[in-house]
């Protein structure tokens, strides 16, 4: 299995102000994702990040919000832009392989996100 | 229909009794599932994966699969308060070729 490190674990941001999280991934891995857990719900994916190429976003992330770099098969970065108390939510690094028996997803320890 | 969906709970059972918690996807050609636990403030950590239709038995956890009826399940033996958290059901699905989680749910085991 895949480790995964993420970081910062946490932090608290002033609003209008930009993090970059980043993701290290202990192998090379085919596919990366990032997620969002606001508070009380479940995982949502924000965006599929490829190697040398533009992020895939899903409906309601926009690249200009979240800009996303995966410059090589193992790590990736997030960027929370111009943020509002509304962003603050656990974002999470997810990697997929493929295993023995099929696709696995893994992730990071994620990063907390309070936004004041 | 929602692509993946789970009972809210919260569940409650006592301590030693057998938890079973349930899972439905819409996409039928899915392949690959998984079960998350995910303690309060914590990131989720994966429990079991589940690729064939069955049941697959690890130490107490036991997932069941049955893709003509697009449902998977978790049995989670002898409960032990440490049991208690939320189990995210996940599905790898084909037609997208992303993993979709669940709402979750919300497991309370009692001493």
């Amino acid at each position: 299995s895949a480790v995964i490190s993420q970081k910062p674990s946490r932090d608290i941001c002033q609003r209008g102000t930009s993090l970059t999280i980043q993701c290290q991934v202990d192998s090379q891995v085919t596919m990366m994702f990032w997620y969002r857990q606001q508070p009380g719900q479940s995982l949502t994916l924000i965006a599929t990040a490829n190697q040398g190429s533009e992020a895939t976003y899903e409906s309601g992330f926009v690249i200009d919000k979240f800009p996303i770099s995966r410059p090589n098969l193992t790590f990736s970065t997030l960027t929370v832009s111009n943020m509002s108390p509304e962003d603050s939510s656990i974002y999470l690094c997810s990697a997929r392989d493929r295993g023995y028996e099929g696709t696995e997803a893994f992730f990071g320890q994620g990063t907390r996100l309070t936004v004041v | 229909q929602k692509e993946v969906e789970q009972n809210s709970g919260p569940l409650s059972v006592p301590e030693g009794a057998i938890a079973s918690l349930n899972c439905t996807y819409s996409d039928r050609g899915s392949q690959s599932f998984f079960w998350y636990r995910q303690y309060s403030g914590k990131s989720p950590e994966l429990i079991m994966s589940i690729y064939s239709n069955g049941d697959k038995e690890d130490g107490r956890f036991t997932a069941q699969l049955n893709k003509a009826s697009q449902y998977v399940s978790l049995l989670i033996r002898d409960s032990q308060p440490s049991d208690s958290a939320t189990y995210l059901c996940a599905v790898n699905m084909l037609k997208i070729d992303k993993v979709i989680f669940g709402p979750g749910t919300s497991l309370s085991v009692i001493p």
